[in-house]
């Protein structure tokens, strides 16, 4: 299976703060990856697709970008309903593994 | 509206067998691929396995594989998952999640998910 990395696994932070999450893949999976948000007892929401595709309905301030191995994905000012943990996949034909998570923390 | 519901989780003595099934309703579930999707207590997804559209193409994780099989009923509009010679460390809730595309993609749509305990 491809491994997927995301660091930090913690992040505190402040609202209106700019947030970088980093996924990195084991090998190169082009640009199929996707980065969705969780809040406790939900299930995860999609944000991202294809590396850098918003979803729809998905507030402006969340962007990904990446390729190939290194992918990041950026929230431009936090807002309080942003306090969740976020995890990267990576999809083929063939699987669909997750990152560890990153959980975004009021500093 | 896409609905996802799970069903036949509980509490299983290690080693047993468990099947859970998904009824999915909303969309046209023959046309799209569908994962299952593990969580620990307190930790992270967790992929577990992926059947394409027609049910031709079926793969599992290697934390899985030889244990645990993906199926699907598109006449009855639901996804399987037979959990066989449980371990301690399956017990998580799983989610079965439809995919984007046929084949593969992300994952659109999450049912909330059925919690499988597995203890002695």
């Amino acid at each position: 299976d491809i491994q997927m990395t995301q660091s930090p696994s913690t992040l505190f932070a402040s609202v209106g703060d700019r947030v970088t999450i980093t996924c990195r893949a084991n090998e190169s999976i082009s640009s199929w990856l996707a980065w969705y948000q969780q809040k406790p007892g939900k299930a995860p929401k999609l944000l991202i697709y294809r590396a850098s595709s918003l979803e729809s309905g998905v507030p402006l301030r969340f962007s990904g970008s990446g390729s190939g191995t290194e992918f990041t994905l950026t929230i431009s000012s936090l807002q309080p309903d942003d306090f969740a943990t976020y995890y990267c996949q990576q999809y083929n034909l063939y699987s669909g593994t997750f990152g560890q998570g990153t959980k975004v923390e009021i500093k | 509206q896409v609905q996802l519901v799970e069903s036949g989780g509980g509490v299983v003595q290690p080693g047993r067998s468990l099947r859970l099934s998904c009824a999915a309703s909303g969309f046209t579930f023959s046309a799209y691929a569908m994962h299952w999707v593990r969580q620990a207590p307190g930790k992270g997804l967790e992929w577990v396995a992926l059947i394409s559209y027609d049910g031709s193409n079926k793969y599992c994780a290697d934390s899985v594989k030889g244990r645990f099989t993906i199926s699907r009923d598109n006449s009855k509009n639901t996804l399987y998952l037979e959990m066989n010679s449980l371990r301690i460390e399956d017990t998580a809730v799983f989610y079965c999640a439809k995919i984007v595309g046929a084949l593969w993609g992300p994952i659109d749509f999450w049912g909330l998910g059925t919690l499988v305990t597995v203890s002695s």
